[in-house]
């Protein structure tokens, strides 16, 4: 089976400080691919990374951190220095040909000015 | 490029009655997918059509139907609405992997 962990159910910072959103998955494929979106209140799912199975280099685009770790099956999100902005529901998925999209159930961030 | 564009927008329903929920993907994408999301089920797959040809359904009744045009846009159909239909109703279009989502359809079934 496929499953998708988000822990967090909610989180809450103070503007400027960082947080990390945690995401462990569970799947039988030896190929799938992790990803990452966040839903603003407007209701679309908007996507923010992609990671393959074989490709374990995190990556960081500007305030946005990724870290993969297979040997943990983790998918961790680190957002430095957050924004109001930032504030939204993020949630993290898990796609293989076998199962298609297994999302989590989400974490909701609050970021207080 | 235009994004995914889901219409409507917001719907009301009442029991019984059936909807037709619409999907058009990005230019050049040939895969639509289509999600339910409820506060106590979450992101739920519901099914996915590339090339006109459903090639993987979620497990939903058969109330829950969908095609795919030569175009690629998509359409989905509830029929004999409950209320626990309730949700929003994303479609999300992709070329390789890696979905693009639109803005959904928000159902409410009265």
């Amino acid at each position: 089976a496929q499953k998708v962990t988000q822990a967090q159910t909610e989180i809450s910072v103070v503007e400027k400080e960082d947080v990390t959103l945690d995401c462990v998955y569970e799947t039988r494929d030896t190929t799938y691919y992790l990803f990452w979106y966040k839903q603003p209140p407007s209701g679309e799912l908007v996507f923010l990374i992609r990671r393959n199975s074989f490709d374990e280099q995190n990556e960081i685009s500007g305030r946005y951190s990724w870290n993969f770790q297979k040997s943990t099956s983790s998918f961790n999100f680190t957002i430095t220095a957050s924004q109001v902005v930032d504030s939204a529901v993020y949630f993290c998925a898990c796609h293989s040909g076998t199962y298609k999209y297994i999302f989590g159930t989400g974490t909701r961030l609050k970021v207080l000015a | 490029k235009a994004g995914v564009t889901q219409t409507p927008r917001y719907l009301i329903k009442t029991r019984g009655q059936q909807v037709t929920l619409s999907c058009s993907p990005i230019s050049g994408h040939r895969s639509v997918s289509w999600y339910q999301q409820t506060p106590g089920q979450g992101l739920q797959f519901l099914f996915e059509y590339f090339s006109e040809t459903q090639r993987n359904k979620g497990n939903f009744p058969g109330r829950f139907s969908g095609r795919q045009f030569s175009n690629s846009r998509s359409e989905m159909n509830v029929s004999t609405l409950e209320l626990g239909d309730s949700a929003l109703y994303l479609c999300a279009s992709s070329l390789g992997s890696g979905a693009f989502f639109g803005q959904g359809t928000r159902l409410t079934v009265v």
